[in-house]
């Protein structure tokens, strides 16, 4: 199938702790991926993203490598913060035809 | 600048009635997308259009949804007859003219509730 498989959440994390949200994704040829936040009552925002095998995307302080040869683009951050509370979305695709995974919460409490 | 703006924020409408959500992308940004997100579920691909153009509509339900971006004003989704589980948040993302999605922006959505 053409899908993406997101760990399921809810994560409930303390402040300081380590985060990985996993990801991993079915396609044929090398789709972009992506994660996306939402907060609360928002629309989704593009947190990161790589567009070929082994490239790095990193932003505020989470980053996700492309692995080609394990289809994963999993989601990770050294030490999450209270507004780091959202829900993450895994996505593939390009032009705009992105296929998305589930989501996952994620909880940070001080 | 402002972001892209969806509205309404909220809709109710009764079983058969007519939805009708607007996205009004961002300024520059030739390129309009709807997503739909059920209850806990991510985000299904409806339909790309460019001004007058539906480039992409693989994702739309093939009866009672359509789609529109005229070369004036908004895009519209529209939604006739609605039944409960057209019940969903709709979203709107636009990019720029180059079509590069990872400039793209997403709306805060609509909120459709049918009851």
């Amino acid at each position: 199938g053409n899908s993406v498989t997101q760990m399921e959440g809810p994560v409930t994390l303390s402040e300081e702790a380590f985060l990985t949200i996993n990801c991993t994704y079915t396609a044929t040829g090398y789709p972009s991926l992506f994660w996306y936040v939402q907060y609360p009552g928002e629309g989704l925002q593009l947190l990161l993203k790589a567009t070929k095998a082994d490239d790095k995307g990193s932003n505020k302080g989470f980053e996700a490598t492309y692995r080609k040869e394990t289809t994963s683009f999993h989601l990770e951050k050294g030490s999450v913060q209270v507004s780091d509370s959202a829900v993450y979305f895994c996505a593939k695709g390009s032009q705009g035809n992105l296929i998305f995974g589930k989501g996952t919460k994620l909880s940070v409490k001080p | 600048n402002a972001g892209v703006m969806q509205n309404p924020r909220h809709l109710v409408r009764r079983r058969g009635q007519e939805a009708r959500l607007r996205c009004s992308p961002m300024k520059g940004h030739s390129h309009v997308y709807w997503y739909r997100q059920l209850p806990e579920e991510g985000l299904k691909f409806m339909v790309y259009l460019q001004k007058e153009n539906i480039i992409d509509e693989s994702g739309m339900p093939k009866e009672r949804f359509s789609a529109e971006f005229p070369k004036e004003g908004p895009s519209i989704l529209r939604i006739q007859q609605v039944v409960r589980g057209d019940s969903a948040a709709y979203f709107c993302a636009s990019s720029p003219p180059t079509g590069e999605w990872a400039e793209a922006f997403f709306g805060q959505g609509t909120r459709l509730t049918v009851v």
